[in-house]
């Protein structure tokens, strides 16, 4: 069945560096996301992404967060300047978005990376 | 902002028995819900979803009910069973949206 993968499965990280985290989402999938867990707390949304610009944003995700699409496959998050309470369980997501099409609603999640920022 | 909301962070039940998973939500604009359910370093994994048109949906062990008027939805599982222990998220979408809500998860636990 096809997945969504990501890397790295876990990074620590000095306050202050740039992180970048990265998805390979699903082939035939149009929709991305990021979404992002802090330890105990619910799934947030950050970003989607469509036809290659961001389509929506929540306003966790500020200026020191960027996502891109560099080469049709893989999908990136990148944080410029970690900050402590950066620290959180980071997923990537796809879906299809195709109208009509089975499954086109659902997203399918990745099993995330790990971010630790000491 | 408690748009999808959980209200049970923990559910306990007897192998062989019913769990009855509750969602409430505020937004009368979400016309979509979904189920997910997470094992602990894993992603969250698509379980059953229902549209707004629709009162009932099953698949399985698996069915979601939907009451439009009370903003309230619930995932029952028939038999439980132990595999059946994760953290289930409830998450909804607006009409014509794009990003899902979640709920904050509760815990359900299958006791063999």
């Amino acid at each position: 069945e096809p997945e969504v993968t990501q890397t790295p499965s876990h990074q620590v990280t000095q306050m202050g560096q740039e992180v970048i985290l990265r998805c390979v989402p699903i082939s035939n999938h149009l929709y991305f996301y990021w979404y992002r867990q802090i330890l105990g707390q619910k799934v947030e949304f950050l970003v989607s992404f469509y036809n290659n610009e961001i389509s929506e944003k929540s306003e966790i995700f500020d200026d020191q967060f960027s996502v891109e699409r560099p080469d049709g496959s893989n999908f990136t998050l990148k944080i410029r300047s970690t900050k402590l309470e950066d620290s959180a369980m980071y997923f990537c997501a796809s879906r299809k978005g195709l109208a009509g099409a089975r499954g086109a609603n659902v997203l399918t999640f990745g099993a995330g990376s790990r971010l630790t920022v000491l | 902002d408690q748009q999808v909301k959980q209200n049970s962070p923990s559910l306990s039940v007897q192998e062989g028995r019913i769990s009855i998973l509750n969602c409430d939500y505020t937004n009368s604009m979400f016309d979509y819900f979904l189920w997910y359910k997470k094992y602990p370093a894993e992603g969250p994994t698509f379980l059953i979803s229902i549209s707004s048109i629709k009162d009932k949906n099953e698949d399985g062990r698996f069915t979601v009910f939907l009451n439009k008027s009370a903003k309230h939805l619930s995932l029952h599982i028939v038999p439980s069973q132990p595999g059946d222990s994760a953290v289930y998220f409830c998450a909804a979408r607006r009409e014509y949206g794009n990003k899902l809500v979640f709920g904050a998860g509760t815990i359900l636990r299958v006791k063999s």
